[in-house]
């Protein structure tokens, strides 16, 4: 089953511009997380932020998490071509055997040069 | 550089065969997971395991078993293969924490594997 909902399902932007794509969960967490996965390939994890905090920040990326709305939004600045991808949010239970993970179903972002 | 490896990146296999699918991590994990990918359905666990022969059923075991003989080997094993089973299968893992989780995942390149 599907923790979280990304929006939109795709986005295209023009190099340099910002990407802000948004994630929704249903239930409590311990903390988000953001992947990006490259065409056929694995995921990479971006960043995390936990249940406690507000604001993360990792190089030109900006991850927000609201709990009270139970959503958060990765923003890339300065977007890159090399920054075409999907990306995914997925959730982090507060008690979890094995810290397992659910993912949204990605947010697919084209940059175009 | 640390590494989650997937042992084939293709592969093909017909109705009814049994199929594994290997991964190995070499960070000493203690966590290790199989996802399958399919387009419009994102990731779904198929199976994790948090320790050595310990496995844990996700939310789509059917048709599926694992294997966790060893910590840094986790392998996936298709017992009877079906063309509905055709799918882009993605290892991982991640460190354990006591609660909850503050880890992410480390994800092999993904084996993309097609039933005729």
């Amino acid at each position: 089953s599907q923790q979280g909902e990304e929006d939109p399902q795709a986005l295209s932007i023009q190099e340099g511009e910002n990407a802000t794509m948004n994630c929704s969960y249903k239930t409590s967490i311990n903390n988000l997380q953001w992947y990006r996965q490259n065409s056929g390939r694995g995921l990479v994890h971006l960043i995390l932020i936990r249940s406690n905090e507000r604001e993360k920040h990792s190089g030109r990326l900006r991850v927000t998490l609201d709990t009270s709305k139970k959503s958060s939004s990765l923003l890339i600045t300065a977007s890159r071509a090399a920054d075409t991808a999907s990306y995914f949010c997925a959730t982090a239970p507060h008690v979890a055997a094995g810290n397992k993970l659910t993912f949204g179903g990605g947010t697919r972002v084209l940059v175009k040069p | 550089d640390v590494k989650v490896t997937q042992s084939s990146r293709y592969l093909v296999k017909r109705t009814g065969e049994k199929v594994f699918l290997e991964c190995v991590q070499d960070m000493d994990h203690e966590n290790m997971f199989w996802y399958r990918q399919d387009p419009g359905l994102g990731l779904r666990l198929i199976y994790f395991s948090y320790d050595v022969k310990m496995k844990e059923k996700g939310d789509i075991p059917e048709g599926y078993s694992v294997s966790r003989e060893k910590k840094e080997r986790f392998s996936l094993i298709l017992e009877s293969a079906s063309t509905n089973q055709t799918s882009m299968y993605l290892c991982a893992s991640s460190l354990r924490t006591g609660t909850g989780s503050d880890y992410g995942y480390t994800f092999g390149s993904g084996t993309r594997l097609t039933v005729v």
